[in-house]
């Protein structure tokens, strides 16, 4: 099935630094949302953007809904270690009740101390 | 705590048998999909129950079966297991209208042998 795109996999950082992470599709979404896996758990609900070229923060966090439709990133700021985890792009149609995500295969963070 | 609880956690299986994984739904969401992760991958969208009818299928074979009962809560059935079936199962309940956010349980860990 179809999946975004995240690259590189693997993003290693040390703490205190910042971190942006890039998603792209081939096609157009109307709804981008960001998630964070942590080992036996499912995913959790970061942001989410619902309109072109919107920005929203979610305290450390901040995301941006592309002008295209086409592309979201993600920032963290001055990351600290429970920041580690793995970050999945999402995009949604919302075409009425059929709102399936479409998942990017995820970038796995660690944070070094 | 998303209040999306799916049982069981675990469960091993040997190919060619039949497998129920179990999901209970968020308080007021009328909608269930449900996804399966494989190992290092994005969830990839199986299908979604809308108040009882299934409402949108990915690219899964029709041995994947599902239902959605009165309080929303849902089961998806897997028939004739293949040892490729071993993954994350994701159950995610949602309004079925509006920002229609998806909120994730912890997942069933499938274990084909």
């Amino acid at each position: 099935g179809q999946q975004l795109n995240q690259s590189p996999q693997s993003m290693f950082i040390q703490e205190g630094e910042d971190v942006s992470m890039n998603c792209t599709s081939s096609s157009i979404f109307n709804t981008w949302l960001w998630y964070k896996q942590e080992p036996g758990e499912g995913p959790v609900l970061l942001i989410a953007l619902y309109k072109a070229g919107e920005l929203t923060s979610n305290g450390r966090l901040t995301a941006q809904f592309g002008i295209t439709r086409k592309d979201s990133f993600l920032n963290i700021s001055a990351s600290i270690p429970s920041d580690v985890g793995i970050y999945f792009c999402a995009g949604q149609l919302r075409t009425g009740a059929n709102s399936k995500l479409t998942f990017g295969k995820g970038i796995t963070l660690s944070v070094r101390p | 705590e998303t209040g999306v609880t799916q049982s069981p956690t675990h469960l091993i299986k040997t190919r060619g048998q039949q497998v129920t994984l179990r999901c209970s739904s968020q308080s007021g969401h009328n909608t269930v999909s449900w996804y399966q992760q494989a190992l290092g991958q994005g969830p990839q969208f199986i299908f979604q129950y809308y108040r009882e009818e299934e409402n949108g299928r990915g690219n899964f074979p029709p041995r994947f079966s599902g239902l959605q009962f009165p309080n929303y809560s849902s089961e998806l059935n897997v028939n004739a297991l293949e040892l490729d079936d071993s993954a994350l199962y994701l159950c995610a309940s949602s309004l079925g209208s509006g920002k229609n956010i998806q909120y994730f349980g912890a997942g069933t860990r499938l274990s084909v042998l």
